[in-house]
């Protein structure tokens, strides 16, 4: 119950097209869904975030989408550029006013062809 | 400013020897990490510092020592390493409470090798 599903494994998509990244959970006691982006050698970086009483969250390129009745969530990048090109992970946690362990997903490679 | 620092960036150590992994953070934040990461593989969480004191502990072996000297310093003491102790380990700091976000902020990590 305390999983994240992250799919897919892997993404190719031509420069200017639309990432999608998809994440399930389990657990409905999780108030706090933040991305991460990831490039080689590098900790991981906060992307954007959202709670599950907010539908949507946008920031530039980024849009998060939040499902709360299917427990599921994802991460849209529009117009995907080469440099986006990372790992980026899905996670969640009960972390909203107090410390909250993060629950990673497996990670998506992003690979944006020029 | 959301800056964690580390050092060293990079490590190579035997099995008999004992090294330091050292992180700072000087956001005023009360809750430190300790994570290890393998290749293509998400964070492993191994320890949770908050407001100084030990509060997870991940079945971590014994040979991995953390302490936390002050709320912005986190150290991980490496004694007797295995050659499959290598990886990237990652220092991490949140706010641990004020009703916002407990959102961790990453350092670089440093890349462990053991020989």
């Amino acid at each position: 119950q305390q999983q994240v599903k992250q799919s897919p494994q892997s993404l190719i998509v031509q420069k200017g097209g639309i990432s999608i990244i998809n994440c399930a959970y389990e657990n409905t006691a999780f108030d706090y869904f933040p991305w991460y982006q990831q490039f080689p050698g590098k900790g991981p970086a906060l992307l954007i975030a959202i709670r599950p009483d907010v539908s949507e969250k946008k920031e530039g390129r980024f849009t998060i989408s939040f499902n709360k009745s299917a427990k599921q969530f994802s991460l849209h990048i529009m117009d995907s550029q080469p440099g986006d090109s990372a790992t980026y992970f899905c996670a969640a946690s009960m972390g909203w006013g107090s410390q909250g362990n993060l629950i990673f997903g497996k990670g998506t490679k992003l690979s944006v062809k020029p | 400013d959301t800056e964690v620092t580390q050092t060293p960036k990079h490590l190579v150590m035997g099995m008999t020897n004992k090294k330091s992994l050292k992180c700072e953070q000087h956001m005023g934040h009360r809750a430190m990490y300790w994570y290890k990461q393998k290749a293509k593989k998400p964070p492993e969480l191994m320890f949770v510092y908050s407001y100084e004191k030990l509060s997870i502990n991940e079945s971590v072996p014994s040979r991995f020592s953390p302490e936390c000297p002050n709320s912005s310093l986190l150290n991980l003491h490496l004694h007797a390493l295995q050659p499959e102790d290598s990886a990237l380990y990652l220092c991490a700091s949140s706010q641990d409470g004020g009703g916002g976000p407990d959102t961790q902020y990453f350092g670089p990590g440093t890349r462990l090798t053991v020989l």
